[in-house]
């Protein structure tokens, strides 16, 4: 079993749609979470962290549930700009002391927006 | 501030033959990681340094060997490249985790490498 498995995607929708991801991870010492995003060809950049309270920003929300060990990310009023490859990704930690954590990167579920 | 960059950024390589991947960041960070991300895998750690002069093993850590002899510097060397190491190779670097930083990585714009 993979240790973040997301939704195969891929996902096409069109803009103004709401669409939500899903995604579950297996090492329940797990200690973050975040919803990274990658355009094509491009390095993995920060959309934004998840927390258990739920957590939101602009069109977009993430949810955490610890005890089912799942995340989630919906965005709202989609745009074309939204089109790319969202990852799920929780960490690690690497060492008994300090933030050294290992980042594990679900597989990814591909975005397209259509006009 | 550039963040972090790598390079080269594109490198075709013969089986057998070496290379090194250099990464440098100017953000002060005392975490550097070396990841590798293959189609439907997602990105995998390879290795990655907690401080000057210090060096661990990720996930996939066979066929590689990493340095940090410079706080701002994590190369990533291939001894002998193989086939199965062609992949697009991204650099991460991260501070020590405080309050407002939590443990966001920031990564450079990675290498793709082609091994024939």
């Amino acid at each position: 079993r993979k240790e973040v498995e997301q939704d195969p995607g891929p996902f096409n929708v069109p803009e103004g749609a709401t669409v939500a991801f899903n995604c579950t991870y297996s090492n329940s010492a797990s200690q973050s979470f975040f919803w990274y995003r990658q355009d094509c060809r491009k390095e993995p950049k920060l959309l934004m962290s998840v927390y258990s309270s739920g957590n939101e920003d602009g069109r977009f929300t993430a949810q955490l549930n610890r005890a089912s060990q799942y995340i989630s990310l919906l965005i709202r009023d989609s745009k074309l700009s939204d089109s790319a490859t969202y990852l799920c990704v929780v960490t690690a930690s690497l060492v008994v002391w300090g933030g050294a954590q290992k980042l594990v990167f679900g597989q990814g579920t591909r975005l397209t927006i259509n006009p | 501030n550039a963040g972090v960059t790598q390079t080269p950024k594109f490198r075709v390589l013969k089986t057998g033959q070496s290379m090194t991947l250099l990464c440098a960041q100017d953000m002060n960070h005392e975490y550097m990681y070396w990841y590798r991300q293959d189609p439907g895998m997602g990105l995998r750690l390879i290795h990655y340094s907690v401080g000057e002069g210090t060096t661990a093993k990720g996930e996939v850590p066979d066929g590689y060997n990493v340095s940090r002899l410079k706080k701002q510097n994590f190369l990533l060397g291939l001894e002998s490249a193989a086939p199965s190491q062609t992949s697009v190779y991204f650099c991460a670097s991260s501070p020590l985790e405080d309050e407002d930083t939590g443990y966001e990585q920031y990564f450079g714009p990675g290498t793709r490498l082609t091994v024939t």
